[in-house]
């Protein structure tokens, strides 16, 4: 497809579970970026790839959360030991350039932890 | 302080009304700025960016940027009920992080 994808689209986990959400960003993007999106709020940075280089994760919330991009395409974001708090949509987004360069979003993962 | 700030509404209009949306930020450094649309259970969607100072239409789209004052405000002419969604600001500093607001939801009245 053309765009970003993330799977999966639904995510329940118990608490303490780990979970793992995946983005597949628009082929050949430099950058991709996760956010994170609580109920009737604007979407939050967690971290930032340039390629394959993390070069900021200082969103992310705590030492639980974790992301990849080994390969400078597809990321993965992990959360250890899930918590309440943690329920939210996890947004995947993707630009062509370095940084400021307007986003491409994926329909996100919503991540609801009972 | 939040460092993008906007009415969470909701913004009742009529159809073929004029929405007008506003927008504040606390960053003077901040140098671009985007509007998304966000449908219900979707994605965030670009619908205008603007970088410098006046106004830029784009079809029924005007988003208006004054630096000085610190704002960024979109209209929406002639409101659809397919405009009914939550609009989302989002302000970038010059880096590649994007600060949103938390939106605010539009409802065009048939």
């Amino acid at each position: 497809g053309a765009g970003v994808s993330q799977s999966p689209r639904y995510k329940v986990a118990k608490r303490g579970q780990d979970v793992a959400l995946r983005c597949d960003p628009i082929s050949g993007h430099v950058s991709l970026f996760w956010y994170q999106q609580a109920l009737g709020q604007g979407p939050e940075f967690l971290t930032y790839f340039q390629n394959e280089a993390q070069l900021d994760k200082s969103g992310l919330p705590s030492d639980r959360f974790f992301a990849e991009r080994p390969e400078g395409s597809v990321s993965t974001l992990k959360i250890q030991r899930t918590q309440q708090e943690d329920s939210a949509v996890y947004l995947c987004a993707s630009s062509p350039g370095q940084g400021n360069s307007p986003l491409h979003f994926g329909n996100g993962t919503r991540l609801t932890v009972t | 302080q939040k460092e993008v700030e906007q009415n969470s509404g909701p913004l009742s209009v009529p159809e073929g009304a004029i929405a007008s949306l506003n927008c504040t930020y606390s960053d003077r450094g901040s140098q671009s700025f985007f509007w998304y649309r966000q449908y219900s259970g979707k994605s965030p969607e670009l619908i205008m960016f603007i970088y410098s100072n006046g106004d830029k239409e784009d079809g029924r789209f005007t988003a208006q940027l004054n630096k000085a004052s610190q704002y960024v405000s979109l209209l929406i002419r002639d409101s659809q009920p397919s405009d009914s969604a939550t609009y989302l600001c989002a302000v970038n500093n010059g880096d590649y992080k994007l600060s949103f607001g938390a939106g605010t939801t539009v409802t065009v009245r048939a």
